[in-house]
């Protein structure tokens, strides 16, 4: 119940291209969901949240997608660049709640 | 202009030689977290505290314990490292009430010898 689950583990896509990571919930209590952006050696950062009353929330090149009836959500980064080469975290959570569940993440690279 | 700042950045230790941690904060947070993240993992949470209370994961080891004297302060002791307790330690923080936006340090690098 409290798991996310992310897809896939690790990403190559060429520059320019659309890298697509998705990520599954079951808890329907769920309702922030956000995802981080972590480079080597550093912490994760804050990328771009949703709750579930939109269906899309987009940042620049940085857009999720929600879909609540099938309790799914993705994170699509448009025209990749190599330095968004970094691992990326979907995470979960319900409103009130102290925790984040954070999926397994996903190692990106984007080829020059 | 950091927001979360963690000390050191990197600390070596000798294997059972007790360590500490440290994690400041500027943004007046209530709610300050510390999790263990390992390579090519999801952050682990350890503990947090909700302003003074203090709430431990059921996982989490009893060689790990942790200080909060004031707001903007959160300590993190090891008191008995093992090889297996060599990881990236990172501090987030957020205010209470909201939604569960958590601010992250740039993480302390812990090597057990």
């Amino acid at each position: 119940q409290q798991q996310v689950k992310q897809s896939p583990q690790s990403l190559i896509v060429q520059k320019g291209g659309i890298s697509i990571i998705n990520c599954a919930y079951e808890n329907t209590a769920f309702d922030y969901f956000p995802w981080y952006q972590q480079f080597p050696g550093k912490g994760p950062a804050l990328l771009i949240a949703i709750r579930p009353d939109v269906s899309e929330k987009k940042e620049g090149r940085f857009t999720i997608s929600f879909n609540k009836s099938a309790k799914q959500f993705s994170l699509h980064i448009m025209d990749s660049q190599p330095g968004d080469s970094a691992t990326y975290f979907c995470a979960a959570s319900r409103q009130g709640a102290q925790k984040l569940v954070f999926g397994q993440g996903t190692r990106l690279t984007i080829n020059p | 202009d950091a927001m979360v700042i963690q000390n050191p950045r990197y600390q070596v230790t000798q294997f059972g030689k007790p360590v500490t941690l440290s994690c400041s904060q500027t943004l007046n947070h209530n709610v300050m977290y510390w999790y263990q993240q390992k390579s090519s993992q999801a952050p682990k949470l350890l503990f947090h505290y909700y302003d003074k209370d203090f709430n431990n994961e059921a996982d989490t080891p009893d060689n790990f314990q942790s200080r909060r004297p004031n707001t903007s302060f959160c300590f993190l002791d090891i008191r008995s490292p093992g090889l297996g307790d060599a990881a990236m330690y990172l501090c987030a923080t957020r205010t209470g009430g909201s939604y569960n936006e958590q601010f992250f340090g740039p993480g302390t690098r812990l090597t057990v010898l």
